[in-house]
Parts: C-alpha cells; sequence; structure tokens
C-alpha cells in the first residue's frame, strides 16, 4: 500500500524547535521531489517547503526561509523537516506529499503542531 | 508570484446537480501544472485533477477539469452526497483559497 505517515508533532513554545518526519512506503520515494504543506486551523492550504530525489535542491515558501530545513533520507525513506524559532503562526496541521507530474498525488494523513505559551 | 483566485467561496447545490468550480490565475500558466484536490473534514487533501483535465487514479469520471491560461474549471457532472466538501485549485507552490461546496 502507498503510504505516507507523519509524525513528531506537539505542543512547543513560541521560539522553540521541533522536528517532523514523514516515513514512507509502498513506493519508489527516491524518485520523487517530496514536499511540506500546512493547514491552519479552519484556514487554506499552503506549501511550506520541497526537496529534490537526491537533496541537491531545496525551497521554502518566504515564510520560512532561514527557521525551517527540509531533509530526506532516500536509505531511510524518510522526509524530515526542522523548524526552530516557531511562532504563533506556524500551528497548523503539517503534511508531507509527494510531487507527480506537478501534483501533489500522494498525501500523509497530518500531524498537528501548537505553537502556544 | 502566481495568485489563484477561486469562486465562488461557497455554492450550495443538491445530490444530482452540476457543480461547477472556477479558478482564476493572476497571470498565464501552463496547463501541465493545474492541479485540483478534494479535502472532507479532518482528512487531508485528496488529489482529483491532474494537468488541468487529467484524472488522477481512481477519480469517478463524473468529475472533470478543463481550461487554460488564466481561467480553469473544475466540473462535477451530478454530485453524489460523499461530494460534498472543500476543493483547492494549486498550481506549483500557490493554492487557491478553496470553495465550500454544501449540501442546500
Amino acid at each position: 500500500e502507498v503510504q505516507l505517515v507523519e509524525s513528531g508533532g506537539g505542543l512547543v513554545q513560541p521560539g522553540g524547535s521541533l522536528r517532523l518526519s514523514c516515513a514512507a512506503s509502498g513506493f519508489t520515494f527516491s524518485s520523487y521531489w517530496m514536499n511540506w504543506v500546512r493547514q491552519a486551523p479552519g484556514k487554506g492550504l499552503e506549501w511550506v517547503a520541497k526537496i529534490k530525489q537526491d537533496g541537491s535542491e531545496k525551497y521554502y515558501v518566504d515564510s520560512a526561509k532561514g527557521r525551517f530545513t527540509i531533509s530526506r533520507d532516500n536509505a531511510k525513506n524518510s522526509l524530515y523537516l526542522q523548524m526552530n524559532s516557531l511562532r504563533a503562526e506556524d500551528t497548523a496541521v503539517y503534511y508531507c506529499a509527494s510531487t507527480s507530474l506537478y501534483a501533489f498525488d500522494i498525501w500523509g494523513q497530518g500531524t498537528m503542531v501548537t505553537v502556544s505559551s | 508570484e502566481i495568485v489563484l483566485t477561486q469562486s465562488p467561496g461557497t455554492l450550495s447545490l443538491s445530490p444530482g446537480e452540476r457543480a461547477t468550480l472556477s479558478c482564476r490565475a493572476s497571470q498565464s500558466v501552463s496547463s501541465s501544472y493545474l492541479a485540483w484536490y478534494q479535502q472532507k473534514p479532518g482528512q487531508a487533501p485528496r488529489l482529483l485533477i491532474y494537468g488541468a483535465s487529467s484524472r488522477a487514479t481512481g477519480i469517478p469520471d463524473r468529475f472533470s477539469g478543463s481550461g487554460s491560461g488564466t481561467d480553469f474549471t473544475l466540473t462535477i457532472s451530478r454530485l453524489e452526497p460523499e461530494d460534498f466538501a472543500v476543493y483547492y485549485c494549486q498550481q506549483y507552490g500557490s493554492f487557491g483559497q478553496g470553495t465550500r461546496l454544501e449540501i442546500k
């Protein structure tokens, strides 16, 4: 079964850090660009970051630049998002998603990140 | 940065009716890069349409996509109860704000 499973979310204080993980199975993880997409409570979808198959290219939404780092380990079929200097506005469900034919074709179930004191 | 604007914000229809959802881009985009997603409460988004008009695997043929340039449309030919959800268009790193399709 093709699957993405996120983990690592939770409650963190403003200024704190969190590392999200996404475990892939059922497809050739190393062949796909991978993404993080988030959704604040009651709001729409926002793309956060993406990484090339071999990790050589990484791109971020402006609000994440300098604070978030996307990475991957193809040997472990895993995607990561290191989030530092977290703000209240980073509170959201974070989804990992693969890219195929310029669309996000496989999505995980999401992990909730809450930034609050 | 391309901005995608979806209309209407909310669409109220009855099962069996036809739904037409619009997505307008702030500048011309390649049809290859335009996708549509469905999201139900508490669930992750699901890819419906990619390349503006190609249905993703397992998507019923009552869903169709069309358009080019700056104007794109998602059509649901005959609404089923399970189709009432929020729909998003997307191009690269930009998502529209969503259209909520609700039961009338």
